[in-house]
C-alpha cells in the first residue's frame, strides 16, 4: 500500500527556468490537493484537483502557475520562470470524496538560486 | 474570512510533562477539525480527526483532543509528554460550503526537555 508518492523530493532551478512538480496519489484516490509551504509561514492551498478537472484553483498565484491530474499519470504542478519567491516546500495530498482525511506525501522542496 | 489560530508558534515542556496545544477556528457552523503532525523534512502525518461523532477525539502516540463549539476550540494534549512528540503540529479546517481543501493554522513548534 504505497502512500502518495511526490518526485523529486529536493529541486534546484535557476532564475527564469521551468519546475515540475509531480504527485501520484494512494491507490483509489481521485481526489489531489496542492499545498505550500513557505519559510515561517503555515500551508497555504493552491489547487484542488479530480482526474481531467480543476475544482477549485482560488489559492494558485494568477501567472506562472499552472496545474493538471491527467487521465493517467500523476498530477502535475507547473511553475514557469521561477522566482526566488517561489523557493517553498510544496505538497500534494490525496483523498477520496472530500471532507474525508487528506493523506500527504513526503514534499518537494523547492530552491530558486 | 474562515481562519484557524494556533496560540503559541513554540511550545516547550519538560518529558512527563502535559503538553497542550491550542487552536481556535472562526465559524459558527462547525467544521471539519484535523491535527497534524510534521517531523523536519517530512511530510504531514495525521493525528486525529473531528466529524462530529465525538466531542473527545482519540488519536494515534496518545494524543487527543477536545471539540467545545460554545469555545470553537479543538485543543490538542497528551499526558505525559515524550522526546519523541518534538516536531511541528498543525490545527487544520475543512469549512462547510469550501470544496474539501484544508485551511491551516501557522503551527506550533513542541520542543520537550530532558
Amino acid at each position: 500500500n504505497a502512500g502518495v508518492m511526490q518526485n523529486p523530493r529536493h529541486l534546484v532551478r535557476r532564475r527564469g527556468q521551468e519546475a515540475r512538480l509531480r504527485c501520484s496519489p494512494m491507490k483509489g484516490h481521485s481526489h489531489v490537493y496542492w499545498y505550500r509551504q513557505l519559510p515561517e509561514e503555515g500551508l497555504k492551498f493552491m489547487v484542488y484537483l479530480q482526474k481531467e478537472n480543476i475544482i477549485d484553483e482560488s489559492g494558485m498565484p494568477k501567472e506562472r502557475f499552472s496545474a493538471e491530474f491527467p487521465k493517467e499519470g500523476p498530477s502535475i504542478l507547473r511553475i514557469q520562470q521561477v522566482v526566488r519567491g517561489d523557493s517553498a516546500a510544496y505538497f500534494c495530498a490525496s483523498s477520496r470524496p472530500p471532507y474525508n482525511e487528506q493523506f500527504f506525501g513526503p514534499g518537494t522542496r523547492l530552491t530558486v538560486l | 474570512a474562515q481562519s484557524v489560530t494556533q496560540l503559541g508558534s513554540h511550545v516547550s515542556v519538560s518529558e512527563g510533562a502535559l503538553v497542550l496545544l491550542r487552536c481556535n477556528y472562526s465559524s459558527s457552523v462547525p467544521p471539519y477539525l484535523f491535527w497534524y503532525v510534521q517531523y523536519p523534512n517530512q511530510g504531514l502525518q495525521l493525528l486525529l480527526k473531528y466529524t462530529s461523532a465525538a466531542t473527545l477525539v482519540k488519536g494515534i502516540n496518545g494524543f487527543e483532543a477536545e471539540f467545545k463549539k460554545s469555545e470553537t476550540s479543538f485543543h490538542l494534549t497528551k499526558p505525559s509528554a515524550h522526546m519523541s512528540d518534538a516536531a511541528e503540529y498543525f490545527c487544520a479546517v475543512i469549512y462547510g460550503g469550501s470544496q474539501g481543501n484544508l485551511i491551516f493554522g501557522k503551527g506550533t513548534k513542541l520542543s520537550v526537555k530532558p
